[in-house]
């Protein structure tokens, strides 16, 4: 199947520092993918879709300004925690789905192929 | 809107037994159905899916799924449990009309007792 890769897998940063999570697709292109948060024993929570060449689009209650994407090229999206608190210590994880369509819509049938998630610890 | 439901957040059961994880969704267009695994500090894999056709999907390790219209449900099950199927499993739906992100159920942790 298609491969995801994101790093780094672990971070460990300063309060009030920035970090900046990569997710790749390796053998495919994908003009739009996603971001989860993921806190302890629980599901995975969609933070935001990721659009290349375009703006994200961010879910309600998630800040666009401290939760930075950009999705430069069909195979790279970045999220970058900006100004980095405790409470944004998280397991974040990335997915794309192969046979990109529009970013809503047709597709739905399609495969999900998920990073191996960051989990950011913010001390 | 859709939505998923995970009955069970915990389900513990003895190595060899059945493994059934619940899962029922919501959804006002035909969905299309995931179920997804997860070891500890690592990403999501798939199971298997349902998306048109048989209603009764096989998936990797020996799992299988039925996908059943009438009680809005796709339960994940296997006839003899192994230590190494010790993880979290995700219920997720879809579907061709809305956003393209999946939408995951709470998740059901599963142990297997020796």
């Amino acid at each position: 199947g298609a491969v995801v890769s994101q790093h780094p897998s672990r971070v460990i940063c300063k309060s009030g520092t920035s970090v900046k999570i990569e997710c790749r697709s390796l053998d495919f292109q994908a003009t739009t993918m996603f971001w989860y948060r993921q806190f302890p024993k629980q599901s995975l929570m969609l933070m935001a879709t990721s659009n290349e060449g375009s703006k994200a689009t961010y879910e309600q209650g998630v800040e666009k300004d401290k939760f930075l994407i950009n999705h430069a090229s069909l195979t790279l999206s970045t999220l970058t925690v900006t100004s980095a608190h405790p409470e944004d210590s998280s397991f974040y994880i990335c997915s794309a789905r192969v046979g990109q369509g529009a970013a809503r819509g047709a597709g739905g049938s399609t495969e999900a192929f998920f990073g191996q998630g960051t989990r950011l610890t913010v001390v | 809107a859709q939505s998923v439901t995970q009955l069970g957040s915990h389900v513990s059961v003895s190595e060899g037994a059945l493994v059934l994880l619940r899962c029922n969704y919501s959804s006002s267009v035909p969905p299309y159905l995931f179920w997804y695994v997860q070891y500890p500090n690592q990403g999501l894999q798939l199971l298997l899916k349902y998306t048109t056709g048989a209603t009764l999907v096989k998936g990797i390790n020996g799992f299988e799924a039925e996908f059943k219209k009438s009680e809005t449900s796709f339960h994940l099950t296997k006839p003899s449990a192994h230590m190494s199927d010790a993880a979290e499993y995700f219920c997720a739906v879809s579907s061709d009309t809305g956003r393209r992100a999946l939408t995951f159920g709470s998740g059901t942790r599963l142990q297997v007792q020796p």
